[in-house]
């Protein structure tokens, strides 16, 4: 089956940087992308996604990168806000949903 | 429109109890999820139903049993509950929509379940 790997587990930034979260998967029949953001005691909510025939995706402060060639993609949120203070995960479809380990992603006011 | 809505919401077993945890939604979805969530491991799927009247394994199936019982419903039994079966669950649904033979539909979750078993 599919194995999607994400890194950082943790990551800290101040407000205003921009934080980057980095994907890979294995399986090369996976086309569908998507990024999910958890706020904690809640439930995951879709962020952004992007399918194998584009390269990036862009939504006003965050965007996504594909490279099908190295099996890899990542989230890019820029300006950073206390607000986008949350666990992201990374995800791959095949015929199923894989999921990446998660992101702690914490931005310091 | 409640979207996926799983109970309950909070439950505690002992070792060796049984429970059935209930989802259903509300958007006509074909496709539908069960997948624990624990510190540090993700979200790991437990099985699937791709469309009514099919299910199939996913990554951690053992100790689990699950009944799509009509295209809105998807139940997730545990017949005697672990300790290792202590996470929080989410109930799952998309349109699964195909692309190439993949599922390109958006993931709508439930709000969770946190079981905890003694």
């Amino acid at each position: 089956g599919e194995n999607v790997e994400q890194h950082p587990s943790t990551l800290s930034v101040q407000e205003g940087d921009s934080a980057v979260i980095k994907c890979t998967y294995s399986d090369s029949a996976s086309n569908y992308f998507p990024w999910y953001k958890q706020e904690l005691g809640k439930r995951p909510q879709l962020i952004i996604d992007i399918r194998s025939n584009v390269g990036e995706k862009k939504d006003q402060r965050i965007a996504v990168t594909l490279n099908k060639t190295a099996k890899h993609f990542s989230l890019h949120i820029t300006e950073t806000q206390p607000e986008d203070s949350a666990v992201y995960f990374c995800a791959a479809s095949g015929n199923q949903f894989y999921f990446g380990t998660g992101t702690s992603l914490t931005v310091i006011p | 429109n409640a979207g996926v809505t799983q109970t309950p919401k909070f439950q505690v077993l002992k070792t060796g109890q049984s429970m059935t945890l209930q989802c259903a939604q509300d958007m006509n979805h074909n496709s539908m999820y069960w997948y624990r969530q624990d510190p540090g491991m993700g979200l790991r799927l437990i099985y699937y139903s791709a469309s009514e009247g099919t299910t199939d394994k996913g990554e951690v199936p053992n100790g689990y049993n699950v009944s799509r019982l009509n295209k809105r419903e998807f139940s997730l039994r545990l017949e005697s509950a672990a300790p290792s079966q202590t996470s929080v669950y989410f109930c799952a649904s998309s349109e699964a929509l195909t692309s190439g033979g993949s599922n390109t539909g958006e993931l709508f979750f439930g709000e969770g379940s946190r079981l905890t078993v003694l």
